[in-house]
């Protein structure tokens, strides 16, 4: 138990363009859902935190006005890149928590 | 605040040898640990995790780690590897709290590369 699956796995889009990405608690309900940026050979960084129903919380030095998280049922959660640059190119995972976070298998942009 | 150092950024090992990936921690309370493995382009697994009682924990694919208070150390053992163990090993930490893990913060990562 405790699958979470994200969709797609691999995106590419062009400069300017948006793009989302959904996470899915697939046997389980998730009150709260994290997302995570991760760059080549980099550890993991919080974006924010998604509580169901309510608004995202950010992390500092993230903008919640490129990053739109939704996180409209228990079971699912999406996140939005909006008008995307290259810089924005990243590994995004999601992970769901009952208790524990339980992550995703992650989804890889590039912005050309 | 907390924060977690993985001292080594790369640990190269022979197959069947043994491993230890070393982490430490500074929180100002008191927190649970778990090491994540990571394969490439995937997202991660748990390991293990130390919540509380004994300070020696066994996790999947016979790794252990041992909590040490005093040393705010959580190193991840290993006694003999194998090719398939490299990845990517991360070391993280949440401040307990009412509801669950909800937060953690991760170490920058090791890169464990196991050769034949």
């Amino acid at each position: 138990g405790a699958v979470v699956s994200q969709h797609p796995s691999w995106v590419i889009c062009k400069s300017g363009t948006s793009v989302k990405i959904e996470c899915r608690s697939l046997d389980f309900q998730a009150t709260t859902m994290f997302w995570y940026r991760q760059f080549p050979k980099q550890s993991l960084m919080l974006m924010a935190t998604s509580n169901e129903g309510s608004k995202a919380t950010y992390e500092q030095g993230v903008e919640k006005d490129k990053f739109l998280i939704n996180h409209a049922s228990l079971t699912l959660s999406t996140l939005t890149v909006t008008s995307a640059h290259p810089e924005d190119s990243s590994f995004y995972i999601c992970s769901a928590s009952k208790v524990e976070q339980y992550f995703g298998p992650g989804t890889r942009l590039t912005v050309t | 605040a907390q924060s977690v150092t993985q001292l080594d950024s790369q640990v190269p090992v022979f197959e069947e040898a043994p491993v230890e990936l070393r982490c430490n921690y500074s929180s100002s309370v008191s927190v649970y640990l778990f090491w994540y493995v990571q394969y490439p382009n995937q997202g991660l697994q748990l390991l293990l995790k130390y919540l509380s009682g004994s300070t020696l924990v066994k996790g999947i694919n016979g790794f252990e780690a041992e909590f040490n208070k005093s040393q705010t150390s959580f190193h991840l053992r290993k006694p003999s590897v194998h090719i398939s163990d490299t990845a990517e090993y991360f070391c993280a930490v949440s401040p307990l709290g009412a509801g669950g893990y909800n937060k953690l913060i991760f170490g920058a990562g090791t890169r464990l590369a196991v050769h034949p």
